[in-house]
């Protein structure tokens, strides 16, 4: 029983340059998220997804796109990199929207 | 805006010394309070959830509870093991995002 399934679990990315941050969870939750952590601040809501088919912005989405592609995967696209996108980066699900999170073990990213 | 302050930032216990971490909120209206922890190098797990003020919750030697201001994460007689970050979290329910706090980091010493 797997979870939530992240990959990569580190990337070092120069500016200019994109990737996609993969997410798959095996528990059959209808909604996905992608936070970031920063030192000093708490976890940030980039985008979540409701439910198959649906997305919506959260946070902090600027720089940032996602695709639910479908009921167990949610992808996290960097189109651009920026050093300010270094970040920890987690995936999450949840049975629903308001119900616990079950959170990956993260995406380091370091952009150059 | 909602806003989660959690205290202290960090904290130094003793195996077996009792203590409290604290959680105060302010919000508009609080559809749930959720606490996990969170081991170096991995994702936060899930511990309890809390909904309303005098709500109670338990396991193992931690137990959560909820005023209309503030949560508190009591543990009892830790261990070295019961060493991590501790994170709050609260839900108002608007677009059912979730404000985490920024974490207490617990040191357990044997």
């Amino acid at each position: 029983n797997a979870g939530v399934t992240q990959t990569p679990k580190f990337q070092v990315l120069k500016t200019g340059q994109s990737m996609t941050l993969q997410c798959a969870q095996d528990m059959n939750h209808n909604s996905m998220y992608w936070y970031r952590q920063d030192p000093g601040m708490g976890l940030r809501l980039i985008y979540y997804s409701a439910s198959e088919g649906t997305t919506d912005k959260g946070e902090v989405p600027n720089g940032y796109n996602v695709s639910r592609l479908n009921k167990r995967e949610f992808s996290l696209r960097l189109e651009s990199a920026a050093p300010s996108q270094t970040s920890v980066y987690f995936c999450a699900s949840s049975e629903v929207l308001d119900s616990p999170l079950h959170f990956g073990n993260g995406t380091r990213l370091t952009v150059t | 805006e909602d806003q989660v302050t959690q205290s202290p930032e960090a904290l130094r216990l003793q195996e077996g010394e009792s203590s409290s971490l604290n959680c105060s909120y302010t919000v508009s209206g609080l559809r749930g309070l959720f606490w996990y922890r969170q081991d170096p190098g991995k994702g936060p797990e899930f511990l309890f959830t809390l909904y309303s003020a005098g709500e109670e919750k338990e396991k193992e030697r931690l137990k959560a509870t909820l005023t209309k201001k503030e949560s508190f994460l009591h543990i009892t007689a830790p261990k070295p093991e019961d060493s991590a970050t501790y994170l709050c979290a609260v839900n108002t329910g608007a677009n059912s995002k979730l404000t985490f706090g920024k974490g207490i980091t617990l040191s357990v010493r044997p």
